[in-house]
């Protein structure tokens, strides 16, 4: 079955970075685009960005413009997120989904998602 | 941005009775080329990422049960829910992807019997 995988929990300091991934599986993973959303405690869903597998061509979010950098490896069907300067306002789940829309060009609902990645950040 | 404001932010609803949740966008998200509406609603339980239930504003998703429906079009969405069952408990988010400059979600709407 299609299914995401994201790495554990993280625990870091104001002003570090933090690298997840998101490896895939159950599909083709160059045909669809993968998405980042994060969830703060309590609060909402905020996107963050998407890549295409196919080509490795990303759109950010402006306010995570020049801080968020995402990747995949092809090779690996895994595609990874790393936030830098991080703050306490980022700490949140992180989740990656995927875009079953293919002809969208990343303009899709997601589906599925990954479980989620807890990421703390804390002095 | 399009600015996705869901009404109302939290509603009680009891057992068997209709529930409504409205969504609109602060820009139509009909895409006039397709006429399709690039609008979503999700569904997230505690501790769950959120499960997607409805897209292009009313087809509803493989294996959702069928007192789930969406309408609407442009910039005015409603999800309605026929007969509340107890596992519809949950936060009820709609999501344009319209843009993906950014794509965007509504604040969500906390559904409790």
């Amino acid at each position: 079955q299609v299914q995401l995988v994201q790495s554990g929990t993280e625990v870091k300091r104001p002003g570090a970075s933090v690298k997840l991934s998101c490896k895939a599986s159950g599909y083709l993973f160059t045909s669809y685009y993968v998405h980042w959303v994060r969830q703060a405690p309590g609060q909402g869903l905020e996107w963050m960005g998407v890549i295409n597998p196919n080509g490795g061509t990303t759109i950010y979010a402006q306010r995570f413009q020049g801080r968020v950098s995402v990747t995949r490896d092809t090779s690996t069907a895994t595609v990874y997120m790393e936030l830098s300067s991080l703050r306490s306002e980022d700490t949140a789940m992180y989740y990656c989904a995927r875009a079953p829309n293919v002809y969208g060009s990343g303009r899709s609902w997601f589906d599925p998602w990954g479980q989620g990645a807890l990421v703390t950040v804390s002095s | 941005d399009i600015v996705m404001t869901q009404s109302p932010d939290s509603l009680a609803v009891s057992l068997g009775e209709r529930a409504t949740i409205n969504c609109k966008s602060s820009q139509s998200v009909l895409y006039t080329s397709n006429n399709k509406n690039y609008l979503t609603w999700y569904q997230q339980k505690p501790g769950q990422p959120p499960k997607v239930l409805i897209y292009w504003a009313s087809t509803r998703e493989s294996g959702v049960p069928d007192r789930f429906s969406g309408s609407g079009s442009g910039t005015d969405f409603t999800l309605t829910i026929s007969s509340l069952q107890a596992e519809d408990v949950a936060v009820y988010y709609c999501q344009q992807y319209y843009s993906t400059s950014p794509i965007t979600f509504g604040q969500g709407t906390r559904l409790e019997i």
